[in-house]
């Protein structure tokens, strides 16, 4: 079955620092990966995602994510944390075509809490 | 370029009382169309999707219905609300079929308070 794991609810980061947040995928063939962020009582915004090419994916806002296929992981990354980066994080894989017509599946988010 | 606009942004509504809840796409056609929920904050659960006018999908059992009645525009629905239907309320689209990747493009939502 396909699944998304996020293995972290909270990550909590230092200003300034750089962040990982974690995500895990189980797909058959080839995935399409996604993350989107989520600020509070706001829908939920794409950030980047993976399709093929390069493992290393730059999205907006200064955030990357890599693809690893050997490890089953797109762990979103950023060099340098702000406090407005603090927002809840949703790692996402598309559901192969002829299925549900490209669903998405969400893991269950991983609220980034940034600290000055 | 693509927008997509929910309203009403907050309701409050008492238990019994119908919902319906409205969402419309612009500057896109014969999108695919969906229904999220999202309970405390957190995980997110499909509730409806559409591929095309009055083609629904429900993943879940659930109090509550979806229509579309044209291409782009998917309506959320309740003859009687439950006090568990209270949450936020997400509705997207993605391009249909394989000309896209499967990305989701999200409105701004609607809270949903059922007292």
């Amino acid at each position: 079955a396909q699944s998304v794991a996020q293995p972290e609810d909270q990550v909590n980061v230092a200003e300034g620092n750089p962040l990982t947040v974690k995500c895990t995928y189980s797909v058959s063939g080839n995935p399409y990966l996604f993350w989107y962020v989520q600020y509070p009582n706001r829908g939920l915004q794409f950030l980047l995602k993976y399709i093929t090419g390069d493992n290393l994916v730059k999205g907006s806002y200064g955030f990357e994510a890599e693809f690893n296929k050997s490890q089953t992981s797109f762990h979103l990354k950023k060099p340098s944390a702000l406090v407005s980066d603090s927002a809840l994080y949703f790692c996402a894989v598309s559901r192969p075509y002829g299925g549900s017509q490209g669903n998405l599946i969400f893991g269950k988010g991983t609220k980034l809490s940034v600290k000055p | 370029s693509q927008t997509i606009h929910q309203w009403p942004a907050t309701l409050v509504q008492p238990v019994g009382s119908p919902l319906s809840l409205e969402c419309t796409v612009e500057g896109t056609s014969n999108p695919n169309l969906y229904w999220y929920r999202q309970a405390a904050g957190r995980g997110l659960q499909l509730l409806f999707y559409s591929v095309g006018i009055g083609q629904i999908s429900s993943e879940v059992p659930q109090n509550l219905s979806a229509s579309r009645p044209q291409d782009r525009q998917f309506i959320l629905s309740s003859k009687k609300l439950l006090l568990s239907d209270s949450g936020f309320y997400l509705c997207a689209w993605s391009v249909r079929g394989n000309r896209g990747t499967g990305e989701l493009f999200f409105g701004e939502g609607s809270r949903l308070t059922v007292l």
